[in-house]
């Protein structure tokens, strides 16, 4: 089975723009998460859709916003871009997201400049 | 609060038992404990997770104490490959990964 995908891998910005981060969850699998990863803050959650419904969310400004599609491919977006959003953008997949175990995907490494 | 605590690094010979612990005093009783590793700059990835019984599987042991306070987890023949960010976490079947943190979690470096 292949694992979770997400596109871009890298992606380089400015300042002031937009991004849309997708993410292929592991075929069958339901639950989408999405996370934010610093070297200072470390793995920080975005939140959490499942059958096209966010479940969950963290405590993020509102230039982050996401959704999920009926084939439960998400994508996350983050607009009007600030330095402090480089970081590496992670999605992970469940079967139903509360009792599986989640399967990350390789993330995306985001660049503001 | 951090629940769970574990040792910031930790260095391994290569072929030799790696064996990372994880205090999680405060675990209740429907906690389950999970595993992951994240190796530099890639997504973090799923070991193993447990209740209360040790499991093994094709990546590793878990082995819990019997009052559920701490654990080990068991890499059998540490390679270079496992050189990663370890993360111990304890959940809740019912939660939402959502409420989760996954801490600094240990780093180890298997050395040739």
């Amino acid at each position: 089975k292949a694992g979770v995908t997400q596109t871009p891998r890298y992606l380089i910005k400015t300042r002031g723009q937009q991004v849309t981060l997708s993410c292929s969850p592991i075929s069958g699998h339901r639950s989408v998460s999405w996370y934010q990863q610093t070297p200072g803050q470390g793995l920080q959650f975005l939140f959490e859709y499942f059958s096209e419904t966010q479940r969950n969310k963290g405590n993020f400004p509102g230039r982050f916003s996401g959704r999920q599609f009926s084939n439960s491919r998400s994508e996350m977006n983050v607009s009007t871009l600030e330095l402090g959003d480089s970081a590496l953008y992670l999605c992970a997949s469940g079967p139903s997201g509360t009792v599986d175990t989640q399967y990350f995907g390789p993330g995306t490494r985001l660049t503001v400049l | 609060d951090a629940k769970t605590t574990q040792p910031t690094s930790m260095d391994c010979a290569e072929g030799r038992a790696a064996n990372l612990p994880c205090n999680h005093s405060t675990i209740s009783g429907n906690e389950y404990v999970y595993w992951y590793r994240q190796i530099h700059s890639q997504g973090p990835q799923y070991i193993i997770h447990g209740l209360k019984n040790n499991e093994t599987n094709e990546m590793a042991s878990l082995i819990i104490t019997e009052d559920r306070k701490s654990s080990t987890l068991i890499l059998p023949h540490a390679t270079l490959r496992d050189t990663a960010v370890y993360y111990c976490i304890v959940r809740v079947e019912s939660d939402s990964w959502g409420k989760l943190q996954f801490g600094a979690g240990t780093q180890v470096v298997v050395t040739p």
